[in-house]
Order: C-alpha cells, then sequence, then structure tokens
C-alpha cells in the first residue's frame, strides 16, 4: 500500500536550535516527494521536492532535505530554527511532479520556544 | 510564484442545503486540478481530481453524487456539496497543477473551512 509516515506528531524546538522532521514512505513507483509547510489558517507552501539526482535536495527559507531510498525516508532539516517556522508540516508522495494526486503524511507540528 | 485562490474562505450552512466552493487558478491556467479534505489533525486526503472539459475522477469512498465537481475553464474548478450535514463539515484544500516547458508544479490554495449545523 502507498503510504507516508511522518512519526512525530508534535515536535518543540528552541529558537535557533537545528531541527528534523521524518518521513517514511511506501510507495510502489519511483517516488517523487515533497515537503509543503501550512500556517494557521492558511494553504500549503511548497518548501521542496525530490525527483532524481543529488539526493540532498535545498528548498526555500533554509530547509534541506535528504533522500534514503535505502531508509525509504526524506527527513527535513533546518539549521537553526526562527520562530516564525512554527507550523503544520506535511510530507508527501507522488508519482510525477505534478499530475497527478499527492498522498500526505498525518503532519508534524512544530512548535518553537524561545 | 503562481497563486491559487478559494472562496469562500469560511461558510456555515444549515443542514440540507448546498454549498459552492470555488478554486481559482490567478496567473496560469490549470488542466488539473485536485481537491482534497483535511479533518482537524489530520492529513490531506484526496477526494478527486478533476480535469478541465471532463469528468472528475473520484477517489473510493467519495460520493459523486453528494461532492459535484466541474471544472469549465482552465482557471477555474467548482466543489458542490450537496445536502449537507454535519459530518460534511471539514477543511476542503483545492491545488491546481501548472504545467510548462521548466515547471510541473500543484499550487494548492488557502482552502474553504465548511461548518454545517
Amino acid at each position: 500500500a502507498q503510504s507516508v509516515t511522518q512519526p512525530d506528531i508534535h515536535i518543540t524546538v528552541s529558537e535557533g536550535a537545528s531541527l528534523e522532521l521524518r518521513c517514511n514512505y511506501s510507495y510502489g513507483a519511483t517516488p517523487y516527494l515533497f515537503w509543503y509547510v501550512q500556517s494557521p489558517g492558511q494553504g500549503l507552501q511548497l518548501l521542496l521536492k525530490y525527483f532524481s539526482g543529488d539526493t540532498l535536495v535545498q528548498g526555500i527559507k533554509g530547509f534541506e532535505a535528504e533522500f534514503k531510498r535505502s531508509q525509504s525516508s526524506f527527513n527535513l532539516r533546518k539549521p537553526s530554527v526562527h520562530w516564525s517556522d512554527a507550523a503544520e508540516y506535511f510530507c508527501a508522495v507522488g508519482a510525477s511532479q505534478a499530475g497527478t494526486a499527492l498522498i500526505f503524511g498525518k503532519g508534524t507540528t512544530l512548535s518553537v520556544s524561545s | 510564484g503562481a497563486v491559487v485562490s478559494q472562496h469562500p474562505s469560511r461558510v456555515i450552512c444549515k443542514s440540507g442545503t448546498s454549498v459552492k466552493i470555488e478554486c481559482r487558478s490567478l496567473d496560469f491556467q490549470a488542466t488539473t486540478m485536485f481537491w482534497y479534505r483535511q479533518f482537524p489533525k489530520q492529513s490531506l486526503m484526496l477526494m478527486a481530481t478533476s480535469n478541465e472539459g471532463s469528468k472528475a475522477t473520484y477517489e473510493q469512498g467519495v460520493e459523486k453524487d453528494k461532492f459535484l465537481i466541474n471544472h469549465a475553464s482552465l482557471t477555474l474548478s467548482t466543489l458542490t456539496v450537496t445536502s449537507a450535514h454535519p459530518e460534511d463539515s471539514s477543511f476542503y484544500i483545492c491545488s491546481a497543477r501548472r504545467s510548462g516547458r521548466d515547471t510541473d508544479t500543484q499550487y494548492f490554495g488557502p482552502g474553504t473551512r465548511l461548518t454545517v449545523l
């Protein structure tokens, strides 16, 4: 079955500390992987995506993610978290860049403490 | 960047009435749009895929007669929740596919909060 698992429901980090959000996927075909961020009352904003090539992907707002095929993982990282990063983060997988619907994980809520 | 809007952002209706939600791609043409539903503290679940000029493709378990989707133009898709009931209360999010020579990305709308009394 195709699925995305985000093991951490809620994470709290101190401002300035590093962050890693976990994502594991199960997908029958070559996966296209995405990370989205959703602020309260807002739509989803694409942080980064991976299709092929370099397994370390750089995104917006200082985020990066690493694709590890052997672990079926696509973890999101940021070296220094800002208070404005507090939001809901969703990992998603699809069969193509955009032509097919995405399968989303349940999300991880990030809180940032001062 | 590309912008997708949804209208209304919030709607409250009585049980048994119908509600129409619009999804517009403001600065690009979208042959494909997707409708998702998000329950509180849950992930987005795909309801249907909407292709301009053709019938929508619904996911298993989604009632096509209850959730009517129309993609009449390259910039507009509508979702009508017919005879709404309290269990239909949810956050509905659309996305639009923007494809071109150098890009192929889904852009998400801000969502519509539906509350059925």
